[in-house]
């Protein structure tokens, strides 16, 4: 069974601080790791997309890591803002056949005090 | 350029009764995805549209479905609502030829009661 497993499940850090966050997948066979910050009550945004040959992708303060042979992503955000605060979720896309049903992880919710 | 649009942004019913929710992706888009999203939880996948056909399809009742429409908005209908139907129902679209990229809009919250 497709799984994407995320960590911690919710954390709290002060402004200016960084943090990474944690995404574990069974997804097979593997076609793409996507990362997405969702604001309260609204619809997830793009934050980065990898293949199976990327193994890092930047996007501004937001930098990801993936690891094909472990299965395994991270999400680092660098000098947090308070507007990051916000659910950052994991989508595996994988499926034989040309599939691209995604599986999503159940996010890690992230606080940002001042 | 308008984005995703999803209407209506609240919707409540009742056990039993049926419900439609639209959608119109993005200019240039032509696949539409319909996502349920559960209070703390992440997205579960539903449908897949293009050409005006599902293509594939989650672990979801017959009680869900939808339609594509020739100007690529889509329509997701779900039958005899439950009160676990309650959730924020999410649709994305995707250009021609990349599906993988997904642009989502800000979604429905229906509560049934």
């Amino acid at each position: 069974k497709n799984q994407v497993e995320q960590s911690p499940q919710s954390l709290i850090i002060l402004e200016g601080k960084n943090c990474t966050l944690q995404c574990n997948y069974t997804v097979s066979p593997f076609s793409n790791l996507r990362w997405y910050k969702q604001d309260t009550g609204r619809g997830p945004v793009s934050l980065t997309i990898m293949t199976f040959s990327e193994n890092t992708k930047s996007n501004g303060r937001y930098t990801a890591t993936l690891d094909a042979d472990t299965k395994q992503s991270s999400l680092h955000i660098t000098a947090s803002q308070l507007s990051d605060s916000a659910s950052y979720i994991c989508v595996v896309s994988g499926g034989g056949g040309g599939s691209y049903i995604p599986t999503f992880g159940r996010g890690t919710s992230l606080i940002v005090h001042p | 350029d308008a984005g995703v649009t999803q209407s209506p942004t609240h919707l409540i019913k009742t056990r039993g009764q049926q419900v439609t929710l639209r959608c119109s992706p993005k200019s240039g888009h032509d696949t539409v995805s319909w996502y349920q999203q559960a209070l703390g939880q992440g997205p579960q996948f539903i449908f897949q549209y293009y050409e005006e056909e599902e293509r594939q399809r989650g672990n979801f009742p017959d009680r869900f479905s939808g339609h594509q429409f020739p100007n690529y908005s889509s329509e997701l209908n779900v039958n005899a609502l439950l009160l676990g139907d309650s959730a924020l129902y999410l649709c994305a679209s995707s250009p021609r030829g990349a599906k993988n990229i997904q642009y989502f809009g800000a979604g429905t919250r229906l509560s049934v009661l």
